[in-house]
């Protein structure tokens, strides 16, 4: 099956500071999510990018599928944005999400 | 946005037992929702999909018989762990899937069920 790779597994930022967070797939796809998972277990939806470059406030995302990778921006960060951040691709028509193993993220004052 | 709930957010039980979950989408209507678990600080792994009116279909590893999947409506999917053991215990969490909304394929996910078997 297809593998999907994040990087890095962890990172601490202080408050304020931008960061990139980077997902590598194996395979092509046709479907690639962004989470943040909360504290509480939440994933929250950040981003459907299959290709291209999508803004939404301080986050933003990038897909380039031909090379297989998408990096997540996040800027000025908060302490509310601590957690654990997923990408997560399918292929085929099966709709099936296949999660990457994730990048934790701790944010301080 | 698209709300999925689950109920209940925490369960305890004890060996032997069986529990159900339930998984709503709460706004829209869901012909697919997946069910996955999590383990203490892994990623999400996909058990099983549930197609509404048809048999749930499993991922390789994942025991049909325990893990019962029932998704009778088209805003309603249950999880049901048969005689529940502690290596059972985990993170529960569903997801629906909607295409309506002009973003594409989306799966939008449930707040999870903290299962703790004793």
């Amino acid at each position: 099956g297809i593998q999907v790779e994040q990087s890095p597994p962890d990172l601490i930022l202080q408050e304020g500071a931008n960061s990139t967070l980077r997902c590598n797939f194996s395979d092509s796809v046709n479907n690639l999510q962004w989470f943040h998972q909360n504290p509480w277990g939440q994933l929250i939806n950040l981003f459907y990018i299959p290709s291209g470059t999508k803004q939404n406030g301080r986050l933003s995302a990038t897909t380039v599928a031909t090379e297989r990778y998408s990096l997540l921006y996040i800027s000025s960060s908060q302490t509310t944005d601590s957690g654990v951040y997923f990408c997560a691709v399918s292929t085929g028509t099966a709709s099936k999400l296949t999660f990457g193993t994730g990048t934790r993220l701790q944010v301080t004052l | 946005g698209a709300v999925v709930s689950q109920h209940p957010s925490r369960v305890i039980c004890k060996s032997g037992t069986s529990v159900k979950i339930e998984c709503r989408s709460l706004d829209f209507q869901a012909t697919t929702m997946f069910w996955y678990r999590q383990f203490p600080k892994q990623s999400l792994m996909l058990m099983a999909t549930s197609n509404e009116g048809s048999k749930a279909t499993y991922e390789q590893g994942v025991e049909k018989d325990k893990f019962l999947i029932n998704h009778a409506s088209l805003t309603l999917s249950t999880l049901t762990v048969t005689s529940a053991h502690p290596e059972d215990s985990s993170f529960y969490i569903c997801s629906a899937r909607e295409i309506d909304r002009g973003l594409g394929d989306t799966q939008y996910f449930g707040p999870g069920t903290r299962l703790t078997v004793l």
